[in-house]
């Protein structure tokens, strides 16, 4: 069974760019979810979708991000335009049924703003 | 509010020796708990995860926690570091229910392990 997939795996734009990271949950898993880590601080939650429905956006930084889960399956994440403080590694997680379920982690996009 | 502390950012240990990391918790009722891992180049990897009963929890690869609430603590021990262990140990909380649950984490502790 494929994990948790995220692409690309490392992006660098310059700031006042837009940029869009996808991810791919463990198929079947209806929970997913986004968190950050900015400058080696702790990993922070941006929001959790359950299929395609936003069900808790409290930790997106700012409107400059916006996430969507088409038809439930894959996620996107957009930031625009960049800034420099959005420089970091963004991870996607997938659980099953119950958001209680364990949470599978992607690999990371490691996004440098400049 | 919530929060998770690990308070060693960096920890060096002797291949072979023992480890122990720790994890304390901010929180008033009792959270699910979890370990994760991350090794150079790849994705968080779920070590082992405390929801209720046995307060000892076993784990993959050989790693154990125990969850001691009188010291709202949740520390990782292993009784023998491997070379292949070196990487990054995150503890985290699981906060809310279904309508809003997420993973509050601590800062991160860097594992080096010296031949």
């Amino acid at each position: 069974e494929a994990g948790v997939t995220q692409f690309p795996s490392h992006s660098v734009i310059e700031k006042g760019q837009t940029v869009t990271l996808r991810c791919d949950p463990i198929s079947g898993h209806d929970n997913l979810y986004w968190y950050r880590r900015v400058m080696g601080k702790e990993i922070k939650f941006l929001l959790h979708f359950v299929k395609e429905s936003k069900q808790d956006e409290s930790g997106m930084p700012n409107n400059r991000f916006l996430a969507e889960r088409t038809g439930g399956t894959y996620s996107t994440l957009k930031v625009q335009p960049a800034e420099l403080e959005d420089s970091g590694v963004y991870f996607c997680a997938s659980s099953q049924v119950l958001s209680t379920d364990t949470q599978y982690f992607g690999p990371g996009t490691r996004l440098t703003v400049l | 509010a919530q929060s998770v502390t690990q308070p060693d950012i960096h920890i060096t240990v002797s291949e072979g020796a023992s480890l122990e990391l720790r994890c304390n918790y901010s929180y008033g009722a009792t959270p699910y708990l979890f370990w994760y891992v991350q090794s150079p180049g790849q994705g968080l990897q779920l070590l082992l995860k405390y929801f209720s009963g046995d307060t000892l929890v076993q784990g993959i690869k050989g790693f154990e926690a125990e969850f001691k609430r009188s010291q709202s603590s949740f520390n990782l021990r292993k009784p023998s570091v491997h070379w292949s262990d070196a990487a990054e140990y995150f503890c985290a909380v699981g906060l809310g229910m279904d309508s809003s649950y997420k993973l509050i984490f601590g800062s991160g502790t860097r594992l080096l392990v010296r031949p």
